[in-house]
């Protein structure tokens, strides 16, 4: 089955700075979601996004469905950003595999 | 508009009990996905459900898990004689309908096994 890697595992910031998160997948996708997992352990909807660029705010993303990554941008972070980013991709089956994560700490 | 609502939230039981999670999906979508997050780990499909029907339940456990999605009330996950390792956060998801939809997620139910 598909697998999905993310990187980098880890990644700690200074308030304000910019940040690219890194998501591969190993097979064509009919879709790909990212997520931000909050320190309560909500599970919040960023993007759906099989191809192509969106922006919602300060966090944008991309996805280049033939070279088989997406990345997410944060810009601006703020300590509200922390938490565990996750990728998570759709390819034959009806499934998501979601990658590790990237565990995202912002300090002030 | 509600979104997809799990109950309960947090649920404890001892060694050897049953726990029942129930997952209400979003209005108007009839597809339902379980999966589980173990601590310091990402999230692992489960079983996908449609109205009384199991459609996938590759990634359940042979024995002592359940799932099912009756035609009228909530997605219900079953699992029978808990041990410790059964302790994990339970995520369920639902869709309109095929995988060009996005799936979205409730707020899982945090299952402790004392």
């Amino acid at each position: 089955g598909i697998q999905v890697e993310q990187s980098p595992p880890d990644l700690i910031l200074q308030e304000g700075a910019n940040s690219t998160l890194r998501c591969n997948f190993s097979d064509s996708v009919n879709n790909l979601q990212w997520f931000h997992q909050n320190p309560w352990g909500q599970l919040i909807n960023l993007f759906y996004i099989p191809s192509g660029t969106k922006q919602n705010g300060r966090l944008s993303a991309t996805t280049v469905a033939t070279e088989r990554y997406s990345l997410l941008y944060i810009s601006s972070s703020q300590t509200t950003d922390s938490g565990v980013y996750f990728c998570a991709a759709q390819g034959g089956s009806e499934k998501l595999v979601f990658g590790k994560g990237t565990k995202l700490t912002v300090n002030p | 508009n509600a979104g997809v609502m799990q109950n309960p939230r947090h649920l404890v039981r001892r060694r050897g009990q049953e726990a029942r999670l129930r997952c209400s999906p979003m209005k108007g979508h009839s597809h339902v996905y379980w999966y589980r997050q173990l601590p310091e780990e990402g999230l692992k499909f489960m079983v996908y459900l449609q109205k009384e029907n199991i459609i996938d339940e590759s990634g359940m456990p042979k024995e002592r898990f359940s799932a099912e999605f009756p035609k009228e009330g909530p997605s219900i996950l079953r699992i029978q004689q808990v041990v410790r390792g059964d302790s994990a956060a339970y995520f369920c998801a639902s869709s309109p309908g095929s995988n060009l939809q996005p799936q979205h997620f409730g707020d899982g139910t945090r299952l402790s096994i004392l």
